[in-house]
């Protein structure tokens, strides 16, 4: 079965690195999203992708994150400078352009932030 | 504005018992999606179901059972006979149709915790 591929699986670095974060989306699918799970928070989105261009990031910290997509088979999502409250997990899903077809996920990437 | 309610932060059952979990939502779209997701204990989110708005036929894979009744706008879901296995965190999420009906972004309930003890 097709899957989309994740990585770092885990990440532990200190606080002020940057990270960067990296999802092979599923051959085919031309929608990548980023997703943010936290205890507090759930899951949420930060970033959505639809044939490579950002159509909306209204859930990212402008001021640290960024998402890009340079081509079609590798969408990054980049945290500078890194804090201790971004710790969490952060998953990658695709899926096709249809009428709301199911998103995919990776297996997400443990971010602990020391 | 969208929103999922799962009310149940965590179910424990012994093992072959039934179990259902509750889900509601709240959206002004005529034409929407309505998911569920497993989470196992390794953490992955695995696809189980989608129901679009239109389509309010129960539906049965297996030991699942999903119930869709826009009236009370909710989508719960039925595990007969449950197994130790089933023990995951079970996500309802709710998608619209911006976009020109393209794949659109998830809003998910907070999950329920399902434990079933052998």
């Amino acid at each position: 079965d097709a899957r989309v591929t994740q990585t770092p699986r885990h990440k532990v670095t200190e606080m002020g690195q940057e990270v960067t974060m990296r999802c092979q989306p599923i051959l085919g699918h031309n929608t990548v999203f980023w997703y943010r799970q936290t205890m507090m928070q759930g899951l949420e989105l930060l970033a959505y992708f639809r044939n490579r261009a950002p159509l909306d990031d209204s859930g990212m910290p402008k001021d640290r994150f960024s998402a890009e997509m340079p081509d079609a088979t590798l969408a990054t999502l980049k945290i500078q400078p890194s804090e201790p409250r971004d710790s969490a997990v952060y998953f990658c899903a695709s899926g096709k352009d249809r009428a709301n077809q199911p998103q995919h996920f990776g297996d997400g990437t443990r971010l602990s932030i020391l | 504005a969208q929103k999922v309610t799962q009310a149940q932060t965590e179910i424990s059952v012994v093992e072959k018992e039934d179990v259902t979990l509750d889900c509601v939502y709240e959206t002004r779209d005529t034409t929407y999606y309505l998911f569920w997701y497993k989470q196992p204990p390794s953490g992955e989110l695995v696809f189980l179901i989608r129901r679009n708005s239109f389509d309010e036929q129960n539906e049965i894979s297996g030991r699942y059972s999903w119930n869709f009744q826009k009236s009370t706008s909710s989508f719960n879901f039925t595990i007969t006979a449950s197994q130790v296995v089933d023990s995951a965190v079970y996500f309802c999420a709710l998608s619209g149709t911006n976009y020109g009906g393209a794949t659109n972004k998830l809003i998910f309930g907070t999950g329920t915790l399902l434990a079933v003890q052998p």
